[in-house]
């Protein structure tokens, strides 16, 4: 059974930093992307970004609100994702979920998700 | 800024039928787009239901189709069940310099 599982979350200020885990479990996690996507308090999902696997160079992609500011990374030896949050703004609060797929089926599994709440 | 237009609402009636559509404000939504569709209910994670247009996760309930209809992606319920009522959200792949995943705004579906 597959199972993703995000760790980190929590109460953070503005301008400061947070990093979120996503453990993974019941599928080989060298073979797929990683992403990560959010949703805020009432309101629609998200796409926050990606890492692709090593077959396919293991390299990312952003959506433009988050460019710059945010970097994802993968543990293949410990089948764990990261999302590391620079810059934190309070528009940035929102449940992160993290999921495992393809290029193309981006979001196959879900994880349940972990509250980010940056405020002051 | 690229936007995704699903319908707000809609109300389907129990057995019957109803589709879902979301359009891309580029223009027509083709199969390059790869639209997925998500179901979420409330307090959960969503799940995923369709990929690539019109292909089924091994646990998507044979009434739930994905299609292409009149240049938008399109999620058809046939033989609603009450379980069905959620928000349904789909998202679109587009490419380029500047690679994007997009979500439309969610249909909520109410089986009444």
């Amino acid at each position: 059974e597959v199972q993703l599982v995000e760790s980190g979350g929590g109460l953070v200020q503005p301008g400061r930093s947070l990093r979120l885990s996503c453990t993974a479990s019941g599928f080989t996690f060298g073979d797929y992307a990683m992403s990560w996507f959010r949703q805020a308090p009432g309101k629609g999902l998200e796409w926050v970004g990606f890492i692709r696997s090593k077959a396919y160079g293991g390299t990312t992609e952003y959506a433009a609100s988050v460019k710059g500011r945010f970097t994802i990374s993968r543990d293949d030896s410990k089948s764990i994702a990261y999302l590391q949050m620079n810059s934190l703004k309070t528009e940035d609060t929102a449940v992160y979920y993290c999921t495992s797929g393809t290029l193309i089926t981006l979001a196959t599994f879900w994880g349940q998700g972990t509250l980010v709440t940056v405020s002051s | 800024q690229t936007v995704v237009t699903q319908e707000p609402s809609l109300t389907v009636s129990p057995g019957g039928t109803v589709t879902l559509t979301c359009a891309s404000s580029t223009g027509a939504v083709t199969s390059g787009y790869y639209p997925n569709w998500f179901q979420q209910k409330p307090g959960q994670a969503p799940r995923a239901l369709i990929y690539s247009t019109s292909n089924k996760h091994s646990w998507t309930p044979a009434r739930f189709s994905g299609s292409l209809l009149g240049g938008k992606a399109a999620l058809t319920l046939s033989g609603v069940q009450p379980e069905d009522e959620a928000e349904y959200y789909c998202l679109l792949y587009y490419g380029g310099a500047q690679l994007n995943w997009v979500f439309g705004g969610g249909t909520k579906l109410t089986v009444l």
